[in-house]
């Protein structure tokens, strides 16, 4: 069963704190993306990649980076928590678009939040 | 003006009902059209995807487009209570890059 593995479900952090969130996918996907998930809002997308060492800055980047040393794990960065950042963060990863079993696989989600 | 519009809900019907769930758009440029449940405190999963005006149908859900009237739909037949979940619709530009845009998402219950 093909997976994208969140490394935590729920974490609470400090004001202030640096955050690292782990994203690691077992598909081979070229294709990997951190988005944050608000009631009434949806889904926003923070950072994507599309290759190992490359980063693009998605809709609401600000607060945020990434790092992708590796085609399987792609990690998001909260480099000073803020109330406002506490979320569900969705990490997922994708194929490029076109082939027949194209879409997102998403992780389970990191609830965070911060106080 | 949203690129995608989703009614949030929540829709509550009857077990055995036939679900409508709608998404309209504003962007002829979109290409691809998909769906995703999303069950409470858990991840989207993909249910449906599709590149073309017309119908898909995979067991107990089709999914239509039609791109003349920038629309798409989510039809869920028998609906069961396990269909209770969230749904959003989601669509790719392909501007040079893929940039996917998905719906809010409708909260739908299906009581037993």
């Amino acid at each position: 069963d093909v997976k994208v593995t969140q490394s935590s479900r729920y974490l609470v952090k400090r004001t202030g704190e640096k955050v690292f969130l782990e994203c690691v996918q077992d598909m081979d996907h070229e294709n990997m993306f951190w988005y944050r998930q608000d009631p009434g809002l949806g889904l926003r997308l923070i950072y994507f990649s599309y290759d190992v060492k490359m980063k693009e800055k998605g809709d609401i980047p600000e607060g945020y980076s990434v790092s992708r040393e590796k085609k399987e794990r792609f990690s998001l960065i909260l480099e000073s928590a803020s109330t406002n950042q506490t979320s569900m963060y969705l990490c997922a990863s994708s194929q490029p678009p076109g082939g027949v079993n194209y879409g997102y696989t998403f992780g389970s989600g990191t609830r965070l939040t911060v106080v | 003006q949203k690129e995608v519009e989703q009614d949030p809900g929540p829709l509550s019907v009857p077990e055995g009902a036939i679900v409508s769930l709608n998404c309209t758009y504003s962007n002829s440029a979109f290409q691809y059209f998909m769906w995703y449940r999303q069950y409470s405190r858990k991840g989207p999963e993909l249910l449906m995807y599709t590149y073309s005006s017309g119908n898909k149908e995979d067991g107990r859900f089709t999914a239509q487009v039609d791109k003349s009237s920038k629309y798409i739909s989510l039809f869920i037949r028998d609906s069961q209570p396990s269909d209770s979940a969230t749904y959003l619709c989601a669509m790719i530009l392909n501007t040079g890059g893929f940039k996917t845009i998905f719906g809010a998402g409708t909260r739908l219950f299906v009581k037993a």
